[in-house]
């Protein structure tokens, strides 16, 4: 099955702890990109990939790192988390060509406390 | 930056009625507009597109039109559900620094509720 897949589906962690957040796509898209969802503020992208070893910052990109160095996999890295990092994470990918949307993962609800 | 402005943010629907969710770009790099269906706990998941020279597009009760002087396009859910209750959001495609290729970029979100 066509898929994205994220681990953990749920992290509970302390300030500070350096944590990783999978994602893997079987789909061989190029493209990939990570997005946190907070309430009122809706889908706001982190970081982006549109290759390996090609990322780039997306909106809100403070606190986080990522590194793509195989085409199926973008983690997500908080090295020293903070309470505001506390949210609702999704991974998505897209095939190459225009007129492809993006496939979601389903989701990595995170607390930092 | 490509912007995308969603409204309203909230609806509540009687079963059986129309819901209507708008969206406004600045700029896209063509015309492909898609529209994801949020459930709660769930990702987002591609719930109909329309693509460039169609002014509406149409699946089942869902029906997209689009409007490319005003720059808006719109989502129509007839004969809404309460199954249809989720959270919806359109998207605009966005050069990606000229290279030819393309990232979307997200409204807000508009909570649906469909009430029986």
């Amino acid at each position: 099955e066509a898929q994205v897949t994220q681990n953990p589906r749920y992290l509970i962690t302390v300030t500070g702890k350096k944590l990783t957040v999978t994602c893997s796509q079987n789909m061989n898209h190029e493209y990939m990109s990570w997005y946190r969802q907070d309430p009122g503020l809706g889908l706001r992208q982190i970081y982006y990939s549109m290759n390996v070893e090609v990322t780039d910052k997306g909106d809100v990109p403070e606190g986080y790192k990522v590194s793509r160095k195989e085409k199926r996999n973008f983690p997500l890295i908080l090295e020293s988390p903070s309470p505001n990092q506390t949210s609702l994470y999704f991974c998505a990918s897209r095939q190459t060509g225009t007129f492809h949307g993006y496939t979601f993962g389903s989701g990595t609800r995170l607390t930092v406390v | 930056q490509q912007q995308v402005k969603q409204s309203p943010q909230s609806l509540i629907v009687q079963k059986g009625g129309i819901s209507i969710i708008n969206c406004a770009y600045e700029n896209t790099a063509f015309d492909y507009f898609p529209w994801y269906q949020q459930f709660p706990g769930k990702g987002p998941a591609l719930l109909i597109a329309i693509r460039p020279d169609v002014s509406e597009k149409k699946e089942g009760r869902f029906t997209i039109s689009f409007n490319k002087s005003a720059k808006q396009f719109s989502l129509h859910i007839m004969d809404s559900q309460p199954g249809d209750s989720a959270t919806y959001f359109c998207a605009a495609p966005t050069l990606y620094k000229g290279a030819g290729s393309y990232q979307l970029t997200f409204g807000k979100g508009t909570k649906l509720s469909v009430i029986p």
